[in-house]
């Protein structure tokens, strides 16, 4: 059975500062890695998709890279702005009827 | 990008009352669908699947008499929450992919707060 474990919890850091978030999953034979974002008492935003034959995936200030050997994936997050404290999901799919397998989450708070 | 909307965005209804969540995806067709229900600093759980045409299919331990859910459209599934009870109060969302395309788009979530 696929884990998906997103450590730490909670995070909080000055802004400006650079950032890596991880996420782990115990069965490497996945689909795709898909990082999310969630504002509180939201849905959740697609951010970035990394494909299996992917290592990683850009989008402005974001960086996603995925080890899918080590069960590893990372979000970075350049230069990080008040307005990127929200809860970050990273979710697997192990291509089995596309379910979608998600960590608990790491809730950021970027201090101004 | 695919949009995909889901209302309503907060409901509270009482102990034994039935709800209705829609979800729609508004510029594509989606054959499937997907439920998730979330609690409080936790990660989202599969419920179940939404086939359009055809029955869902329930992950283990979720209620298919409780939730009921309908795909009468390639645009719309609904899941009904049935004889409510306060330990159905959580946040639900809903999930659809593009035709085709791997990345997953979800909807705003419903809270529903049964008193």
């Amino acid at each position: 059975k696929q884990e998906v474990t997103q450590i730490p919890a909670a995070l909080s850091v000055p802004e400006g500062e650079n950032l890596v978030l991880n996420c782990s999953f115990t069965d490497s034979a996945i689909y795709n890695l898909q990082w999310f974002r969630q504002d509180p008492g939201k849905g959740l935003t697609s951010l970035l998709l990394i494909q299996s034959s992917q290592r990683e995936q850009t989008s402005g200030r974001l960086n996603a890279s995925l080890d899918k050997s080590s069960g590893r994936s990372t979000l970075y997050i350049a230069a990080s702005q008040p307005g990127d404290s929200a809860t970050y999901l990273c979710a697997v799919d192990t291509g089995a009827n596309s379910k979608l397998t998600f960590g608990k989450g790491i809730t950021l708070s970027v201090r101004p | 990008g695919a949009v995909v909307s889901q209302h309503p965005s907060r409901v509270i209804c009482k102990s034994g009352t039935s709800v209705k969540i829609e979800c729609r995806s508004l510029d594509f067709q989606a054959t499937t669908m997907f439920w998730y229900r979330q609690f409080p600093k936790q990660s989202l759980m599969l419920m179940a699947t939404s086939n359009e045409g055809s029955k869902a299919t329930y992950e283990q331990g979720v209620e298919k008499d409780k939730f009921l859910i309908n795909h009468a459209s390639l645009t719309l599934s609904t899941l009904t929450v049935t004889s409510a009870h306060p330990e159905d109060s959580s946040f639900y969302i809903c999930s659809a992919r593009f035709p085709g395309n791997t990345e997953a788009f979800f909807g705003q979530g419903t809270r529903l707060t049964v008193v």
